[in-house]
């Protein structure tokens, strides 16, 4: 099917490492900050979320990262599976505000 | 989670005519957003969908070209009008609790 994410950053990872995808985000009021792992023909399914008053959250296999200070998110994911591959977005809001997404980037595992 | 289905999965349209996308959300929500997502780009907000009143629209999208329906708390649609190559988007339906949104399969459009 069409891919989403043609022009996008690409991250290669080989199967079993840790990938880590980077985010910033642009608005230093954003309170809320989402990553979402979208597949080809697929639309964005949620993975892990935080709040700004945490700098850390871990969920199975990912963890978030949140650095306010520069405006910066990140996500880890141990051992890397070919099921991870994908486009990885990074979002954000404030208040009930509706998500800003970020530009993505995709993640390319080497089996 | 919210599930979200959205109909037509896909289609190919003539310039100049419309299309209108369904969603569905299997739970009732106030709050649904339509979201575009050009080739090999991010998501962008069109509007947001609350049942009752008029959708509130982003910058750079505006109702005639864009009209939304929210007839009731689990149901939207969006029309996408007077269609040119442009418009060749994925569209994607959104809805949740809080701030955690989930989205829909989304509808890819090609317009010739």
């Amino acid at each position: 099917g069409e891919s989403v994410g043609l022009h996008l950053p690409t991250l290669s990872v080989q199967e079993g490492d840790n990938s880590i995808i980077n985010c910033a985000y642009s608005n230093s009021a954003s309170d809320y900050f989402i990553w979402y792992k979208q597949e080809s023909g697929k639309g964005p399914q949620f993975i892990i979320d935080i709040r700004s008053n945490m700098d850390k959250r871990q969920g199975q296999r990912v963890t978030v990262l949140l650095n306010k200070t520069v405006k910066h998110l990140s996500l880890q994911i141990a051992a890397t599976q070919p099921g991870d591959s994908a486009v990885y977005f990074c979002a954000e809001s404030r208040g009930n505000t509706p998500l800003v997404f970020g530009k993505g980037t995709r993640l390319s595992v080497i089996a | 989670s919210a599930v979200i289905s959205q109909k037509p999965s896909r289609d190919i349209c003539q310039r100049g005519t419309s299309l209108t996308i369904q969603c569905q959300v299997d739970s009732q929500v106030t709050m649904m957003f339509w979201y575009r997502q050009q080739p090999g780009q991010s998501l962008t907000l069109i509007a947001t969908a609350n049942q009752g009143s008029e959708a509130t629209y982003e910058s750079g999208f505006v109702i005639d070209k864009f009209p939304i329906s929210r007839p009731n708390l689990t149901f939207s649609t969006l029309t996408v009008s007077n269609m040119s190559p442009e418009d060749s988007s994925i569209y994607l339906c959104s809805s949740g609790r809080g701030n955690e949104q989930f989205f829909g399969p989304g509808t890819r459009l090609t317009v010739l």
